[in-house]
């Protein structure tokens, strides 16, 4: 069983544009949601986490939007750049430390088309 | 943040055989994670490593088919034992540091 939905499978989006990645959880003991980008032939970085104490955290052109309620949170892109194309998850996990398992969602294929 | 490497980059096996990856990180690290991502899916989480104590596999995965080693606190092994082709996937090694999780490159497993 999926831990951690996530949509849409893949995004294509013009250059200047926002890219928007959704993904939706059921265990509310979940407590950090990092997502992470994947370039071919490299393993996942960290992009940006958010803890559910905070509706939105931001850094530069990545913006996660968090809703406890809802059970969702979303990856904000702005200003879309080539260089952004890659694959994107979002993952979660009990325990804020980063030291536990990482639930992943299934990943976002991301083109961002010049 | 992290450097990690892993060896071999990818490698293409016959059936029944084992490969034994490994994983030298840049820094003294207490939690190293192996991970399995196969092709255009998720990551699954196979073991938790601690240096000093035995590997914790999780649900699905078990010690004779996936033995790690983990023999001090920069370096780790995972062998992929009597592989069939459902085995070819991408292998990660991942650590914890300052509460993060990093990633290695992965070890791109075929299998035939």
């Amino acid at each position: 069983q999926q831990q951690v939905k996530q949509s849409p499978q893949s995004l294509i989006v013009q250059k200047g544009g926002i890219s928007i990645i959704n993904c939706a959880y059921e265990n509310t003991a979940f407590d950090y949601f990092p997502w992470y980008q994947q370039f071919p032939g490299k393993g996942p970085a960290l992009l940006i986490a958010i803890r559910p104490d905070v509706s939105e955290k931001k850094e530069g052109r990545f913006t996660i939007s968090f809703n406890k309620s809802a059970k969702q949170f979303s990856l904000h892109i702005m200003d879309s750049q080539p260089g952004d194309s890659a694959t994107y998850f979002c993952a979660a996990s009990m325990g804020w430390t980063g030291a536990n398992n990482l639930f992943f969602g299934t990943g976002t294929r991301l083109t961002v088309i010049p | 943040s992290a450097v990690i490497s892993q060896k071999p980059s990818r490698d293409i096996c016959q059936r029944g055989t084992s490969l034994t990856i490994q994983c030298q990180v840049d820094s003294q690290v207490t939690m190293m994670f192996w991970y399995r991502q196969q092709p255009g899916q998720s990551l699954t989480l196979i073991a938790t490593a601690n240096q000093g104590s035995e590997a914790t596999y999780e649900s699905g995965f078990v010690i004779d088919k996936f033995p790690i080693s983990r023999p001090n606190l920069t370096f780790s092994t995972l062998t992929v034992s009597n592989m069939s082709p459902e085995d070819s996937s991408i292998y990660l090694c991942s650590v914890n540091l300052a509460d993060t999780q990093y990633f290695g490159p992965g070890t791109r497993l075929t299998v035939l």
